[in-house]
């Protein structure tokens, strides 16, 4: 069974930085691309970042660039977004998702805040 | 980047009854575009790739159809799980992106 599993989230204030992981089991992860999806309260989806399955390409969406980092490690199983610069419009819940552009198998997510 | 537009913003509908969803693109996508359900408190799920394709496990009642810039979401015969926000999302060009949803609730 496909199970991904985010964690990292909370309540941080502007300026701040969050690192997310998602741990991904029951697949082949290194054969996969995946990307962060966000969505704010309320509100629709929106694509924040894919990554190849050698992590050798990227893509951010413009309004997280230079601030947002993705990564993966194969050898863990794991998909990260480093979050610096956090601004208010970054709150939203963060999906990790199976796919690099119609991911077909999705995690809860996990809820990031960012307030004073 | 490309925008989406779905229609209608809210289709209120009875179980038993057929749902069209319509998804428009600014601009071309060929035919990647996709469909997603999502209920509350839920993380979406893909029904539909590539426009047409049924994701694994999708019931037969959903189809989509189009190609180009104009797309269809359609649920056969809704039942009673049926009831959510639809998204559609092209992933032609990046950035990839989402319509604002159309939700189907109950008449």
């Amino acid at each position: 069974e496909v199970q991904l599993l985010e964690s990292g989230g909370g309540l941080v204030q502007p300026g701040g930085s969050l690192r997310l992981s998602c741990a991904a089991s029951g697949f082949t992860f290194s054969s996969n691309w995946m990307s962060w999806v966000r969505q704010a309260p309320g509100k629709g989806l929106e694509w924040v970042a894919n990554i190849k399955q050698d992590g050798s390409d990227k893509n951010y969406v413009d309004s997280v660039k230079g601030r947002f980092t993705i990564s993966r490690d194969n050898a863990k199983n794991s998909l990260y977004l480093q979050m610096n610069s956090l601004r208010a419009e970054d709150t939203a819940m963060y999906y990790c998702a199976r796919g690099g552009s119609r991911p077909d198998y999705w995690g809860q997510g996990t809820l990031v805040t960012v307030s004073s | 980047d490309i925008v989406l537009t779905q229609s209608p913003a809210t289709l209120s509908l009875s179980p038993g009854d057929r749902a069209t969803l319509s998804c428009r693109a600014s601009q071309r996508v060929r035919s990647y575009l996709a469909w997603y359900q999502q209920k509350p408190g839920q993380a979406p799920r893909l029904l539909i790739y590539d426009a047409s394709n049924r994701a694994t496990g999708i019931p037969a009642r959903f189809s989509g159809s189009g190609s180009g810039t104009d797309f269809t979401l359609t649920i056969s015969s809704l039942e009673p799980e049926d009831f959510a926000v639809y998204y559609c999302q092209q992933c032609s060009i990046w950035p990839y992106t989402f319509g604002p949803g159309t939700t189907v609730d109950i008449k």
